[in-house]
């Protein structure tokens, strides 16, 4: 079983919709969560960084954190044609300096 | 402008013959990271650096030959022990403890 498992896709929305993208994790030991999104024949680019358990807020980006369910999430709102791209969940050990990321989410937002 | 330079873009490896990417950063991070993206998969870690001089293996290492000499070079040799080396190659940098930043890749491909 992978440390990090994130849902799969494809994910189809229509411009406007709301875009929630999940991640689990069994590492109990995992404090530092990211997202990365990344354009096709890109590298990922950093959008959402924390390391507690609730909601941190960007513009229309929102990242959840639940330690006790260890499930995190990413909220896109008022999404546009821009945001297409595959999103990557990232997590780290305090002190490791290494990251296990997920194996993205591919996210379409139709005009 | 302050960055992660991945050259080339694109390389093409004949069969036994070892290729090195090369990976140069300007932003003074002490980390740096390599990793093999295939289709449809996330991002898997070959080796990783935290400091001049001292590396240490990912989970695939095999078939693959860093070093790093100096703080902002940290270039990777794939050799002809890697059988299946056509993948997308990400480099990445990051401060101690802080999330890492990514070059826009190197695609290796078998001619």
């Amino acid at each position: 079983q992978k440390e990090v498992e994130q849902d799969p896709g494809p994910l189809s929305v229509p411009e406007g919709a709301i875009v929630s993208l999940n991640c689990t994790y069994s590492n109990s030991a995992f404090q530092y969560f990211m997202w990365y999104r990344q354009y096709s024949r890109k590298g990922p680019e950093l959008l959402m960084y924390t390391y507690s358990s609730g909601n941190k807020e960007d513009g229309r980006f929102t990242a959840q954190v639940d330690k006790s369910s260890k499930y995190i999430s990413l909220f896109i709102r008022d999404s546009q044609p821009s945001d297409s791209a595959t999103y990557l969940c990232a997590m780290s050990v305090a002190n490791a300096g290494k990251s296990t990321f997920g194996d993205g989410t591919t996210l379409t937002v139709k005009p | 402008d302050g960055g992660i330079t991945q050259s080339p873009k694109y390389l093409f490896r004949k069969e036994g013959q070892n290729v090195t990417l090369s990976c140069e950063q300007n932003l003074n991070h002490d980390a740096m990271y390599w990793y093999r993206q295939d289709p449809g998969q996330g991002l898997r870690l070959i080796y990783y650096s935290q400091i001049v001089n001292d590396f240490q293996k990912g989970d695939i290492a095999e078939g693959y030959s860093v070093s790093r000499e100096k703080k902002e070079s940290f270039p990777l040799t794939v050799t002809s022990a890697q059988k299946n080396p056509t993948a997308f190659y990400l480099c990445a940098s990051s401060p101690r403890l802080e999330p890492q930043h990514f070059g826009d890749g190197t695609r290796l491909s078998i001619l």
